[in-house]
């Protein structure tokens, strides 16, 4: 059973770009979450998603950060118009239905960088 | 609300030496505790966790037992290796109100330990 897979592993963009961070969940598994860890940081929450659904987005940044976890194919965090603030490292967790263990399963993370 | 909060590092220590990493907790509901480990440039790993007071969390020698008295899930290893050397994290998980999903993490602590 293969983990939770991200990519890309890492990311370069420039200011003003685009960044788009996909993630796999574990086989199985329905609920996804973000999290961000910037540099000397515990990791922060920033949204959690099931299948279709957004759940909790409150530790999302209002402006230019949106994601998705469509019926098919990974879940997508998008950063529109990155600042060099938003460089970090992003981790996605997955964990199966119905409430049959509280663990989260985490990605190796997409390192961003903006220059 | 809900938070972690980790003894600060970074912690270096010979080899076979004794552990302790420091952590308490504040929480509004009942949570679970976790302690997960980053080697660098990885994700993150579930090294134990403990889902009520008193339960004793183990894994690979380490151990913590969730206090529900001194809000506190510290953990400790006995004899620490080369290997061990990663950032440890402490976090809850709340299973009340609108946090339901989500981990709160503690910032960190660095571990480094020499042969």
């Amino acid at each position: 059973n293969a983990g939770v897979m991200q990519n890309p592993r890492h990311l370069v963009r420039r200011r003003g770009q685009e960044a788009r961070l996909r993630c796999s969940p574990m086989k199985g598994h329905s609920h996804v979450y973000w999290y961000r860890q910037l540099p000397e940081e515990g990791l922060k929450f920033m949204v959690y998603l099931q299948k279709e659904n957004i759940i909790d987005e409150s530790g999302m940044p209002k402006e230019r950060f949106s994601a998705e976890f469509p019926k098919e194919g990974p879940s997508i965090l998008r950063i529109q118009q990155v600042v060099r603030g938003d460089s970090a490292a992003y981790f996605c967790a997955s964990s199966p239905p119905g409430g049959t263990t509280d663990t989260q399963y985490f990605g190796p993370g997409t390192r961003l960088t903006v220059l | 609300g809900n938070s972690v909060t980790q003894m600060e590092g970074p912690v270096t220590l010979s080899e076979e030496a004794f552990l302790t990493i420091n952590c308490t907790y504040t929480a509004t509901g009942y949570p679970s505790l976790f302690w997960y480990v980053q080697y660098p440039g990885e994700g993150l790993q579930l090294l134990l966790k403990a889902t009520k007071a008193d339960d004793k969390g183990s894994n690979k020698g380490f151990e913590a037992t969730y206090r529900k008295e001194t809000t506190s899930f510290h953990l400790e290893k006995g004899s620490v290796q080369v290997s061990d050397s990663a950032v440890y994290f402490c976090a809850l998980r709340d299973y009340r109100g609108s946090t339901l999903g989500r981990l709160y993490f503690g910032r960190g602590t660095q571990l480094t330990v020499w042969p």
